[in-house]
């Protein structure tokens, strides 16, 4: 079936460094989702990509689709505290159905 | 405006009790996709249901597991004579009428089993 692979599987980072997180589906994409999750909480809605090639910006985040569809990126420029979690991607195949991938844990060290 | 609603937000059974995890959606959204959570993994698709439909329930077991989303109501997941395997956190989301649109999540219900 389906699956969408998200790597790193954790990530330290120090306090104003960069962090990037990588989401690869082995089927094509009709769209991509990222998800925020904070320790203790539940998954937060942060943006979707429907175009090949998307690239959106959300402040220090950009989010990338690949051109083919199939793969995909969040990028976080001078990290900070607030910005600790477990980040998901999700990505819906033709059919509908949202499948996440793994997620990356960001920890920030100040 | 309220939110996805879950309850309880802690669930205690021992092994062969039955669990009901209930879950309202947002008001007006009429799909809803049940997740389950193990520590320090990602979210597992279980189910896919619309108002008094199941969509997709590829991702349950077929045994002991069943969910539904009655006409009125809030949709209910459950798990009969749970084992200490069923032992994760559950999120409920909900998603308005149109297909594509991003999931509203509750904040899950934690199930222990003893």
């Amino acid at each position: 079936g389906q699956q969408v692979m998200q790597i790193p599987q954790y990530q330290h980072v120090q306090e104003g460094e960069d962090f990037t997180t990588y989401c690869n589906s082995s089927t094509t994409l009709s769209n991509i989702q990222w998800y925020k999750q904070r320790p203790g909480g539940h998954p937060v809605f942060l943006i979707q990509l429907v175009k090949s090639g998307e690239v959106k910006k959300q402040k220090r985040l950009t989010f990338q689709f690949g051109e083919a569809k199939k793969n995909s990126s969040l990028h976080i420029t001078a990290t900070q505290t607030t910005d600790v979690g477990t980040y998901f991607c999700a990505g819906r195949n033709q059919g509908g159905k949202l499948i996440f991938g793994q997620g990356t844990e960001l920890s920030v060290k100040p | 405006n309220a939110g996805v609603m879950q309850n309880p937000r802690h669930l205690v059974r021992r092994r062969g009790q039955e669990a009901r995890l209930r879950c309202s959606p947002v008001k007006g959204h009429s799909h809803v996709y049940w997740y389950r959570q193990l520590p320090e993994e990602g979210l597992k698709f279980m189910v896919y249901l619309q108002k008094e439909n199941i969509i997709d329930e590829s991702g349950m077991p077929k045994e002991r597991f069943s969910a539904e989303f009655p006409k009125e109501g809030p949709s209910i997941l459950r798990i009969q004579q749970v084992v200490r395997g069923d032992s994760a956190a559950y999120f409920c989301a909900s998603s308005p009428d149109l297909e594509g649109e991003k999931l509203f999540f509750g904040s899950g219900t934690q199930l222990s089993v003893l």
